[in-house]
């Protein structure tokens, strides 16, 4: 237990639909991010928030769109995606985030993951 | 951030010490050390991490070489649910943590 809680663990969509991925901590963090990992590839960060302001956008397409409505949550609205979107989807968070954690990265906390398969 | 190099994979047996390498030749003077691990289908964790001391922790210790152009994070008697993906990740300010394709530590019994 991280106290990152991703939902759904899994979850399959066709091109069409309109799905959200869901995360939660409850570890008063200040930064949550997105990264996708897919098959036999490294972790890709998506997007960085802080203090709940996007402050990292890794040139994701907009089929693709988060959103944080308070600093203990975090979605990944999801439209019109691609079989190659299919991938492990982790939700992560920090203490703090750049100039706030005083010059030092904050350790990552990551939920289990969000399992999606675009049919 | 710096570039890391990890060997693919290793092995050891189970009891004995896992001994993972890391070169970060390129590390600047205000980056750290981080490692995490990733047990198959779930979120990384994190291990521990340093600038420049050793440092220990109840999961692993991690040595810096004097120069801090590698590293060596050390599981001092690995068992069998150690087997994962671990990542030496170099990072600064910013927080954004990227990661390799790590090396493989498989603990036989």
């Amino acid at each position: 237990e991280t106290g990152v809680t991703q939902t759904p663990r899994h979850l399959v969509m066709g091109m069409t639909n309109k799905k959200s991925l869901k995360c939660e901590q409850h570890l008063g963090h200040n930064a949550m991010y997105w990264y996708k990992q897919s098959a036999k590839k490294p972790l890709e960060l998506m997007f960085v928030y802080s203090l709940e302001e996007r402050v990292e956008n890794n040139s994701v397409p907009s089929r693709f769109s988060p959103e944080c409505p308070n600093s203990s949550h975090l979605f990944l609205h999801l439209h019109t995606l691609q079989p190659e979107d299919s991938a492990l989807y982790l939700c992560a968070s920090s203490q703090d985030w750049g100039a706030l954690s005083g010059g030092r990265t904050g350790e990552l906390f990551f939920g289990e993951g969000s399992r999606l398969t675009v049919l | 951030d710096a570039k890391t190099t990890q060997p693919p994979s290793m092995d050891c047996a189970e009891g004995r010490a896992a001994n993972l390498p890391c070169n970060h030749s390129t590390i600047s003077g205000n980056e750290y050390v981080y490692w995490y691990r990733q047990i198959h289908s779930q979120g990384p964790q994190y291990i521990i991490h340093g600038l420049k001391n050793n440092e220990t922790n109840e999961m692993a210790s991690l040595i810096i070489t004097e120069d801090r152009k590698s590293s060596t994070l050390i599981l001092p008697h690995a068992t069998l649910r150690d087997t994962a993906v671990y990542y030496c990740i170099v990072s600064g300010a910013n927080s954004k943590l990227t990661f390799g394709k790590g090396i493989t530590l498989s603990v036989r019994p």
